[in-house]
């Protein structure tokens, strides 16, 4: 169980938008920045969004992140079948003194 | 090119140990903190331990405490992970990444796979 939730799947059609959720406390979330990685199957993750909604040069902006509170969410426009992947939220927990990451969302573009 | 190289994973018996290294390259070593992450199969992604650039601070998971032990030699711009008392549970591919400035892993290495059986 981890101490940020995210959704375990989201889907939508190719062209479609899709947001997907993390939810976390003060400690984390609430105080910290918040990263968003991609992981395609087979491969290790890659970073998509830093310091709540900045991308990393390359990153399509496609691809957007917010933070709100205890929660961030990303969001994705235009879906492509190549943005099938594994989705993390990731920050830093101030009273645990460690790096956080979601459970992971898996995105199907149908 | 910014690279991240890990290696000496393999199969060990539950209560070996094993120490996995990362070999740097591509920028400058000495200025960076340092993570291990790990993936078990088919789970997500979960953090193990993260350096300062100097060592001063190392911070574990709290499953990895007292078991597992990182260090860096900035001289050789390596990162080592060693690893006691394993278990079958910490079968897993063992991620080095970067810390870059808001703290976000922005580069990764391609993942040496540790497996724990008898």
């Amino acid at each position: 169980q981890s101490v940020l939730t995210q959704p375990p799947s989201v889907s939508a059609a190719p062209g479609q938008k899709v947001t997907i959720s993390c939810s976390g406390s003060s400690s984390n979330i609430g105080g910290n920045y918040v990263s968003w990685y991609q992981q395609l199957p087979g491969t290790a993750p890659k970073l998509l969004i830093y310091d709540n909604d900045k991308r990393p040069s390359g990153i399509p902006d496609r691809f957007s992140g917010s933070k709100s509170g205890t929660s961030a969410t990303l969001g994705i426009t235009g879906l492509q079948t190549g943005d099938e992947a594994d989705y993390y939220c990731e920050t830093w927990d101030g009273s645990l003194s460690a790096v956080l990451f979601g459970g992971g969302t898996k995105l199907t573009v149908l | 090119e910014v690279q991240v190289v890990e290696s000496g994973g393999g199969l060990v018996k539950p209560g070996g140990s094993l120490r996995l290294s990362c070999a740097a390259s591509g920028f400058t070593f000495s200025s960076y903190s340092m993570n291990w992450v790990r993936q078990a199969p088919g789970k997500g992604l979960e953090w193990v331990s993260s350096i300062s650039r100097d060592s001063i601070h190392i911070y574990y998971a709290d499953s990895m405490k007292g078991r597992f032990t990182l260090s860096r030699d900035n001289a050789k711009n390596s990162l080592y992970l060693q690893m006691n008392s394993l278990r079958a549970e910490d079968t897993a591919v063992y991620y080095c990444a970067r810390s870059a400035m808001y703290g976000e892993f922005d580069y990764w290495g391609q993942g040496a796979l540790v497996t724990v059986s008898s």
